[in-house]
């Protein structure tokens, strides 16, 4: 069965200060997908980034980057120079497969990110 | 481009009422999926949908009911609900295989008193 860790529940950072929040994976699958979405404090789910099994490169997107390592099952995420818009819940989310029932997304239970001005 | 919509946005409703919570796509997506989330447990699937007309049984199905007679609409009936099933609700859509992303619509706040 499909798991993911995210063993953080809570940080807080001074604004500019660079937070890395960490995910674990779990699958018995060689083809999966996994995703880091964002809740702010009004409440909706925001997709940011979707990462293939098959391909590790790192991902960098403004103050945003990703690192997914297969021989550790983690895909990471790290803000740099954060800022208070960046407060929020940030979910990893793990994707089996391509059809049927392993089409689900499992989430973490996420992290909630404080930054202070 | 209205994307994904959820109708109430807010709700309160007594012990053992029936209440229903749409959710609209304007995608054509074909899956559709409901979560709830709840302090402690993350978001937890309820129900999901590969196309008009199919539906499975996600991780917390209990005491809910889907129906998807058209792609774009995706309704969610708590039968007779339950204090333990106050929650936000959240539904998604995606354009196909699990290898695309979830969208999601704005939530409903469900309360039953």
């Amino acid at each position: 069965a499909q798991k993911v860790t995210q063993a953080q529940t809570e940080i807080s950072v001074v604004e500019k200060e660079d937070v890395t929040l960490d995910c674990v994976y779990e699958t018995r699958d060689t083809t999966y997908y996994l995703f880091w979405y964002k809740q702010p404090p009004s409440g909706e789910l925001v997709f940011l980034i979707r990462r293939n099994s098959f391909d590790e490169q790192n991902e960098i997107s403004g103050r945003y980057s990703w690192n997914f390592q297969k021989s550790t099952s983690s895909f990471n995420f790290t803000i740099t120079a954060s800022q208070v818009v960046d407060s929020a819940v940030y979910f990893c989310a793990l994707s089996e497969g391509f059809t049927g029932a392993n089409s689900k997304l499992t989430f973490g239970k996420g992290i909630t990110l404080s930054v202070r001005p | 481009d209205a994307g994904i919509t959820q109708s109430p946005r807010y709700k309160i409703t007594e012990t053992g009422r029936q209440v229903t919570l749409m959710c609209h796509q304007t995608w054509s997506h074909s899956y559709m999926f409901w979560y709830r989330q709840d302090l402690g447990h993350g978001l937890r699937l309820i129900y999901y949908s590969a196309a008009a007309d199919i539906t499975d049984k996600g991780e917390v199905p209990d005491g809910y009911v889907v129906s998807r007679s058209k792609t774009e609409n995706f309704p969610l009936t708590l039968e007779s609900a339950t204090r333990s099933q106050t929650s936000v609700y959240f539904c998604a859509s995606r354009r196909g295989l699990a290898q695309y992303e979830q969208y999601f619509g704005p939530g409903t706040r469900l309360t039953v008193t």
